[in-house]
């Protein structure tokens, strides 16, 4: 079964304090593993897809890195309007279509 | 480029009670997948549907049920509803292909059950 794990659950940055966000995964091949972003009230936005292990993507401040078990979220010099909560999901190999497996989320919270 | 459209956006019902939810995909999009969003489980998938044929389901039970119309958008049936099924329904739409491309979330319907 595929299971995506990420920490912390929370966090709590100052106005430029760099962090990285972490997404475990455990999958049976992976195909592609995708980052969110979600707003209160809103649904995900899509920020990143990721396919290798040594894959890099940037935008903006963000920049997503995997390995063959684990994702990266890294938030250079944040700035309060990064503040969303964070879901990193996982699309298996074998799976037939679409569907994705989520993490819980880590909700962050940047302070100006 | 219109996103993906959810209606309606707030759902209050009771108990026993069945449910439709709507959702357009984006224009060309054919995939159409729904998960259920709640605070203790975070999104879970419920089923997706490619070319009017469900593709995929995930673990929920047969009151959960859907379809897709020719022009590709879907709905979402709950039949017999339960408190527990509470929660923001949330669509995602895709291309349909098979080489981890993204989905593409609307803004879900909030369904309160009293």
């Amino acid at each position: 079964e595929d299971q995506v794990t990420q920490s912390p659950e929370a966090l709590r940055l100052q106005e430029g304090e760099s962090s990285s966000l972490n997404c475990s995964y455990t999958v049976s091949g992976l195909r592609g593993l995708f980052w969110y972003r979600q707003d209160p009230g809103k649904g995900p936005e899509f920020l990143f897809t990721l396919y290798s292990a040594g894959e890099e993507k940037e935008k903006e401040r963000l920049k997503a890195t995997l390995t063959k078990k684990e994702s990266f979220l890294h938030i250079t010099a944040p700035k309060p309007e990064d503040s969303a909560t964070y879901l990193c999901a996982v699309q298996a190999q074998e799976t037939s279509g679409s569907r994705l497996t989520f993490g819980e989320g880590t909700q962050l919270t940047v302070n100006p | 480029k219109a996103g993906v459209t959810q209606t309606p956006r707030y759902l209050i019902k009771t108990r026993g009670q069945q449910v439709t939810l709507s959702c357009s995909p984006i224009s060309g999009h054919r995939s159409v997948s729904w998960y259920q969003q709640t605070p203790g489980q975070g999104l879970q998938f419920l089923f997706e549907y490619f070319s009017e044929t469900q593709r995929n389901k995930g673990n929920f039970p047969g009151r959960f049920s859907g379809r897709q119309f020719s022009n590709s958008r879907s709905e979402m049936n709950v039949s017999t509803l339960e408190l527990g099924d509470s929660a923001l329904y949330l669509c995602a739409s895709s291309l349909g292909g098979t080489q981890g491309e993204p989905q593409h979330f609307g803004d879900g319907t909030r369904l309160s059950i009293l």
